[in-house]
């Protein structure tokens, strides 16, 4: 069975600072896709990084990057500089067979 | 690219009438993805299909929900007869080549 779990169900950061967002997964598979996506409030499913499995090196897109620990099955997501914007539910995702696999989302709130 | 399409955005229904919500993805996409979302269950996958072709339907909940492909470029997912326990956000995403998801919009749909 795949499954995702985000432990944290709200988190709140100040503006300019740094927060980091947990993710750990459960699969048989030794090849498959993690993913962050945002949804802010429009309900909009936005892509902001994706990570191969079989790729050692953290993926990396602006302000946000992962931390990628395959042995432990952990995807966590650390957002530099966290600006208002940034204010959404984040969802971590597991993808393997085509298939997605979301966990429970972070609610993330940036206070100015 | 104008990204995916979903159409309506919103949609009230009354309980027992049929639904139809519709999708055109990315052009140049294979895969397409239909989701539900609710406070409930979170994002569940629905329904898949490649080059056209459902591949998946396990998530289809019930013989009232339907889902067809008739060609690359458009997609519907037909409820019929719809109940309040329908009521919830419907995302299509379209990806190529399946191990990447970009969202539509999303249908927001009550069924009263």
């Amino acid at each position: 069975a795949q499954t995702v779990t985000q432990s944290q169900p709200e988190m709140s950061v100040q503006e300019a600072e740094t927060v980091t967002l947990s993710c750990t997964y459960d699969t048989s598979e030794s090849n498959y896709y993690l993913f962050w996506y945002k949804q802010p409030p429009s309900r909009q499913m936005i892509l902001v990084i994706r990570q191969e499995a079989y790729k050692q090196q953290n993926a990396t897109e602006n302000r946000f990057s992962v931390n990628f620990q395959k042995a432990a099955k952990s995807f966590s997501l650390k957002i530099s500089d966290s600006q208002l914007g940034d204010t959404a539910m984040y969802f971590c995702a597991l993808c393997n067979f085509n298939k997605f696999y979301f966990g429970s989302g972070t609610k993330l709130n940036v206070k100015p | 690219d104008a990204g995916v399409i979903q159409s309506p955005r919103h949609e009230v229904t009354e309980m027992g009438q049929e639904v139809t919500l519709r999708c055109k993805p990315i052009s140049g996409h294979d895969y397409l993805f239909w989701y539900r979302q609710t406070m409930m269950r979170g994002l569940e996958l629905l329904i898949y299909f490649n080059n056209n072709v459902p591949i998946d339907d396990s998530g289809m909940p019930e013989d009232r929900f339907s889902a067809k492909m008739p060609n690359a470029s458009f997609s519907t997912l037909k409820i019929q007869p719809s109940e309040p326990r329908d009521s919830a956000v419907y995302f299509c995403a379209s990806s190529l080549g399946g191990s990447m998801g970009f969202f539509g919009p999303g249908t927001r749909l009550t069924v009263l």
